[in-house]
């Protein structure tokens, strides 16, 4: 069964870069099946795509967030990451890493997320 | 980007009673949408994909329909644990985007 799980720190000062990863377990990330996504969800308010990896390498991120986004993989520990660089208090969320349908619609399974804030 | 909306942004129902919840995209998305479940503290959960697919494990009383621009995510007889938030999301084009989501609430 396959399970992700998002590890970092939970506070970041403002301007600083918010580093995050996920730990996938109970399957390869490095495969040709599935992308791998990040989704976001500040408090109180509705989900957000950040961005999407392929284990090619390829990515694919949201451009609201101004090309502050990076997703590199790291196969060789079946992990891919997330940096959010100049983070702001906008940037404080509840981060999700998910496996992503490569051929329709649909996120699952999630991670249980972590909670990220910006604060000084 | 498609703007996906959401309609109603609220609905207060009983247990027992039918669900219906919208999602209309500001451009045709095909059948690439998918509606999701999420509790307080919880992460989403897939219910549907592909329009009208149920996810693995998601009993029968859950159904999608739609598909273009118009979308509709049906609870037959709603059960105590249904009362949630529900996102749709589509992944027709990029970037990918939610709807701003429904709150079922318990009338």
């Amino acid at each position: 069964q396959l399970q992700l799980q998002e590890s970092g720190p939970g506070l970041v000062k403002p301007s600083e870069t918010l580093s995050l990863t996920c730990s996938v377990s109970g399957g390869s990330i490095n495969t040709r099946s599935y992308f791998w996504g990040w989704i976001r969800q500040p408090p109180g308010k509705g989900l957000e795509w950040i961005g999407t990896l392929y284990y090619s390498g390829s990515t694919y991120y949201n451009p609201s967030l101004k090309s502050r986004a990076t997703i590199p993989i790291d196969t060789s520990k079946n992990q891919f990451s997330l940096k959010l660089s100049s983070v702001t208090a906008a940037d404080t969320a509840v981060y999700y890493c998910a496996r992503q349908w490569l051929g329709g619609a649909g996120f699952d399974p999630w991670g249980r997320g972590t909670l990220v804030i910006v604060s000084s | 980007e498609i703007v996906l909306t959401q309609s109603p942004a609220i609905v207060s129902l009983s247990p027992g009673e039918r669900a219906t919840l919208s999602c209309r995209a500001s451009q045709s998305v095909s059948s690439y949408l998918a509606w999701y479940q999420q509790k307080p503290g919880q992460a989403p959960r897939l219910l549907i994909y592909d329009a009208s697919n149920r996810a693995t494990g998601i009993p029968a009383r859950f159904s999608g329909s739609g598909s273009g621009t118009d979308f509709t995510l049906t609870i037959r007889s709603l059960d105590v644990e249904d009362f949630a938030v529900y996102y749709c999301q589509q992944r027709s084009n990029w970037p990918i985007t939610f709807g701003q989501g429904t709150r079922l609430e318990i009338k």
